[in-house]
């Protein structure tokens, strides 16, 4: 298995909503990522999680909570978000802090 | 602080013709990646390139890197319309674990 899973696709929710993308890789990577990206920019790296512990921070709200159960499986709870929040999720997985990263379909979150 | 930028950052160009995106990064690294992105969907990865004098090639792309001039190159050879997305290259530091991504080239190939 050489994917990285994330459900759901697409999701919109209401400021006052609370709601919770999930990721998943069976490739053994111990490294684990949330981007956010918003259109024509790059990805902007938001948390990363090393051995399931959670090892950067982008100084990103609080009203984003990443969650890390396993080391499968990668969450980012999300509450009171704001229209601007609106973008494409993208979770990744990697060997080792410098092994090529590989993504997921991504989340497209639309926030109204 | 590792800085990457590449050039250009909008490319339009006629099928058939070849062109160059350049991609330059500010600090030591020993290897460097390139992802393809089409509009609304994920990255994938296209080349990894993990040394000095590093080239790969697949149809009609193909990339190279010099660690010494911190310069890494994606060739484009009589592109298609199929080559048409977002290419971004993304740099691993030597020390840290933050992947560090140019602003990303849109090409556009016309026919």
């Amino acid at each position: 298995d050489t994917e990285v899973t994330q459900t759901p696709k697409h999701l919109v929710m209401g400021m006052t909503n609370k709601k919770s993308l999930k990721c998943e890789q069976h490739m053994g990577h111990r490294a684990m990522y949330w981007y956010k990206q918003k259109a024509k920019k790059p990805p902007e790296l938001m948390f990363v999680y090393s051995y399931e512990k959670l090892s950067i921070n982008e100084s990103v709200p609080s009203r984003f909570s990443p969650e890390c159960p396993n080391s499968s499986l990668l969450n980012l709870h999300l509450h009171a978000l704001q229209p601007e929040d609106s973008a494409l999720y993208l979770c990744a997985s990697s060997q080792g802090w410098r092994g090529l990263y590989t993504f997921g379909s991504g989340t497209r979150l639309t926030v109204v | 602080e590792l800085k990457v930028e590449q050039n250009p950052l909008f490319l339009s160009m006629q099928e058939g013709k070849n062109y160059t995106i350049y991609c330059n990064y500010s600090t030591t690294s020993d290897r460097l990646y390139w992802y393809r992105q089409d509009p609304g969907k994920s990255l994938e990865s296209l080349f990894v390139l993990l040394s000095n004098g590093a080239v790969k090639q697949e149809g009609r792309l193909m990339a190279s890197l010099d660690t010494k001039a911190r310069l890494s190159t994606l060739h484009i050879t009589a592109a298609v319309h199929d080559l048409s997305a977002t290419y971004f290259c993304a740099v691993p530091p030597e020390y840290g674990n933050k992947l560090v991504f140019g602003a990303g080239t849109i090409l556009r190939v016309k026919s």
